[in-house]
């Protein structure tokens, strides 16, 4: 059974672009979540989807945005792009989203704002 | 507010020998479950160990398992028989039964990890 992909790996990018990363779950989890990765914050929890539907969001700001598509293939995008936005960004796939749901997290994006 | 402590920003142990890395928690939530990570410097978060709290025995994966004090809200890892390929970081993790009910997704709220080293 194939882990959770990230595309891509590595990304390095100029203030005020805009960026999409990608993530396919595994196959049959319907749960993607995202999160960002930076050393001095740590691990946040950026937003939830599941099932094409958005259930929980972080306290990001608005640049911030995700989709997910039927496939339950999900995108993140971040517009105009602070040097504040470079971080590890993973994502998270899980079967539903009880307490008890293991998520699985692929190699994540490193993302460099230059 | 639901928050995961980890005390040890890095620890060293010895090939061979065993180590505790600290975890305490704080939740209203009477459900929930609680997780630990591994996370290699190619960083990917890898998936080691779970306990729900309901659970009425310590939880163990191979050279894992986890020390679960639910009145103390502590839920220490335990790694026996450390393997150089232990030295990572390590997260502790907690996902709250409530969440969905307050539609909170499956958020998952992370400790700020333990780096942790094994000698030679």
């Amino acid at each position: 059974k194939a882990g959770v992909t990230q595309t891509p790996r590595y990304l390095i990018k100029t203030r005020g672009q805009q960026v999409t990363l990608s993530c396919s779950p595994i196959s049959g989890h319907r749960s993607v979540s995202w999160y960002q990765q930076t050393p001095g914050q740590g691990l946040q929890f950026l937003f939830e989807y599941f099932s094409e539907t958005q259930r929980n969001k972080g306290n990001f700001p608005g640049r911030f945005s995700g989709r997910q598509f039927s496939n339950s293939r999900s995108e993140m995008n971040v517009s105009t792009l602070e040097l504040g936005d470079s971080a590890l960004y993973l994502c998270a796939s899980s079967a539903g989203a009880g307490f008890g749901t293991e998520a699985f997290f692929g190699q994540g994006t490193r993302l460099t704002v230059v | 507010a639901q928050k995961i402590t980890q005390t040890q920003p890095g620890m060293f142990v010895q090939e061979k020998e065993a180590v505790t890395l600290d975890c305490t928690y704080d939740t209203s939530d009477q459900s929930y479950g609680l997780f630990w990570y591994k996370q290699p410097s190619s960083g990917e978060m890898i998936f080691l160990i779970y306990q729900g709290s309901y659970d009425e025995q310590n939880a163990t994966e191979g050279r894992y398992s986890l020390n679960f004090q639910k009145a103390r809200k502590s839920a220490n890892l335990v790694i026996s028989a450390s393997q150089l390929g232990d030295s990572a970081m390590y997260f502790c993790a907690m996902r709250e039964g409530l969440g969905l009910i307050y539609n909170q997704g499956g958020k998952l709220i992370f400790g700020q990890g333990t780096e942790l080293s094994v000698k030679p």
